[in-house]
């Protein structure tokens, strides 16, 4: 059973840098995973962050960026603030309509 | 600007059947695809399954296969996901997530897959 890999916790300090990456167990990932990234706080609805590997959603700050490193999606933030302090999740493209999500990434910043 | 309004929180016996609405407030989305998305307490995201605008083409991920159907009404514009057979593990909040094209199926030249907007959520609670 295929499964998308996050670390599951990250700390970062504010106006630091941080990569989250999203790996899959049966494999690189590539851009042909359509990689997207969401970002959730407690009791909220997820808000898309970056969609298609790299592409920021509207209205998303450009201190999101999305790329593949290695193996694997990355999610980086750079200058991070306070209130970037969330949950983050990626979703991968598996195929024949159906998409998978990582386990996803609590991110601390302090 | 189109806002996913879903039906309200629902406690369920185990055995039985749920279903759970989404509708667009202030437009329609009878052209673009829905996916359902569903988060159990304390836990990640699940993507259980979607239903593409224009053709009403639907897909469900494997674990769901035979227990869940999702529908649509073309005016107004009105998705539903239906599950059967609940079980406890079954409780969470369910969204339903607009694509910004007419489908979540994503090419080298379609890119409007994307999931751009989020209901509300609809709690359901399986418990006898």
């Amino acid at each position: 059973q295929t499964v998308v890999t996050q670390e599951p916790s990250f700390s970062v300090s504010p106006g630091g840098t941080v990569t989250l990456t999203c790996g899959l167990s049966s494999g690189p990932v590539s851009t042909n995973s359509y990689p997207s990234w969401f970002q959730q706080t407690p009791g909220q609805a997820p808000r898309t962050l970056i969609y298609s590997t790299n592409t920021r959603s509207s209205g998303v700050p450009d201190r999101f960026s999305g790329s593949i490193v290695g193996n694997k999606a990355a999610l980086t933030i750079t200058g991070a603030q306070a209130d970037d302090e969330s949950d983050y999740y990626c979703v991968l493209y598996m195929g024949s309509g159906i998409w998978l999500f990582g386990g996803g990434t609590k991110l601390s910043v302090l | 600007q189109v806002q996913l309004v879903q039906s309200g929180a629902e406690v369920k016996n185990p055995g039985s059947s749920v279903k759970v609405s989404c509708k667009a407030s202030g437009g329609t989305f009878s052209t673009n695809a829905i996916s359902w998305v569903r988060q159990a307490p304390g836990q990640g995201l699940e993507w259980m399954g979607g239903i593409t605008g224009m053709f009403g083409t639907t897909n469900y991920a494997q674990k769901f296969q035979g227990r869940l159907t999702i529908t649509a009404d073309g005016f107004p514009s009105t998705v539903y996901m239906e599950l059967s057979s609940l079980r406890s593990e079954d409780s969470a909040v369910y969204y339903c997530a607009r694509s910004l094209g007419y489908s979540y199926v994503p090419s080298p030249n379609y890119h409007d897959y994307y999931m751009d907007a989020w209901g509300t959520g609809t709690t359901v609670t399986v418990s006898s």
